[in-house]
C-alpha cells in the first residue's frame, strides 16, 4: 500500500533553516511527483510547491521562492523540502503529498503524516 | 493570483443534507476536488474531478461544478462527518486550495 512517512518535529530558532524528509513506499517513486503543503495552526491549507521525482523538475509557489527547495533521493524514495531563513509565521504542520496521477496539475490521494515545525526565540 | 473561498462555517442536523460551496473566478473551466480534514490529521481526498468519489469514500459524497461555483454536497450526514472542508483546483501550475469550511453536525 502507498505510504508517505515523514520526519519528526523541529523547532527552529528565527532565521535558521529546516528540512523536512518524505520517505515514499508501495509505488514507483520516480513515476509520480511530490507536492508540499502546510498549515499554520488553525489556518488552512497552503500549496507550497511540487517536484517531479524522475528529473527534479520544481515548481515553487510564488510566496516561498527564494526560500524553499525541494529535492528528491531516487535512491531511497525520499523527497525533501528545505525552508531557510525561518519566521514566526512559518510555524506550521508541513505535509507531503503524492498526486493521483503521473500528470502535473491533478488532486492528492495520498498524503504523508504532518510534520510540525515551530518557529520561535 | 487565483482565490478559492467558501464560507467559513456549515451546520447540519444528522441525517440531513449539507452543502458546501466553493467560488472562483470560471471555476466550472477547471477540475475541482474536495479534501476532508478532522482535527490532528492529514487531509483525505473525497471528491475528485468535480464528480468522483475515489474507492472508500462513501455514497453520500457528491460534488458538482459549474460557472463560478463547486460544490459538494453530504447526503444523509453523520455525526463522523464533521470536520473541515477544503476545495482546492489548478491554476497555470499553481495549486489553489479554498479557505475551508467548518462542517458541524448538531
Amino acid at each position: 500500500q502507498v505510504q508517505l512517512v515523514q520526519s519528526g518535529t523541529e523547532v527552529k530558532k528565527p532565521g535558521a533553516s529546516v528540512k523536512v524528509s518524505c520517505k515514499a513506499s508501495g509505488y514507483s517513486f520516480i513515476t509520480y511527483g511530490i507536492s508540499w503543503v502546510r498549515q499554520a495552526p488553525g489556518q488552512g491549507l497552503e500549496w507550497m510547491g511540487w517536484i517531479t521525482a524522475y528529473n527534479g523538475d520544481t515548481n515553487y509557489s510564488q510566496k516561498l521562492q527564494g526560500r524553499v527547495t525541494m529535492t528528491t533521493d531516487t535512491s531511497t524514495s525520499t523527497a525533501y523540502m528545505e525552508l531557510r531563513s525561518l519566521r514566526s509565521d512559518d510555524t506550521a504542520v508541513y505535509y507531503c503529498a503524492r498526486p493521483r496521477t503521473a500528470a502535473t496539475g491533478t488532486d492528492f490521494d495520498y498524503w504523508g503524516q504532518g510534520t510540525l515545525v515551530t518557529v520561535s526565540s | 493570483s487565483y482565490e478559492l473561498t467558501q464560507p467559513p462555517s456549515v451546520s447540519v442536523s444528522p441525517g440531513q443534507t449539507a452543502s458546501i460551496t466553493c467560488s472562483g473566478d470560471k471555476l466550472g473551466d477547471r477540475y475541482a476536488s474536495w479534501y476532508q480534514q478532522k482535527p490532528g490529521q492529514s487531509p483525505v481526498l473525497v471528491i475528485y474531478q468535480d464528480v468522483k468519489r475515489p474507492s472508500g469514500i462513501p455514497e453520500r459524497f457528491s460534488g458538482s461544478n459549474s460557472g463560478n461555483t463547486a460544490t459538494l454536497t453530504i447526503s444523509g450526514t453523520q455525526a463522523m462527518d464533521e470536520a473541515d472542508y477544503y476545495c482546492q483546483a489548478w491554476d497555470s501550475s499553481t495549486a489553489v486550495f479554498g479557505t475551508g469550511t467548518k462542517v458541524t453536525v448538531l
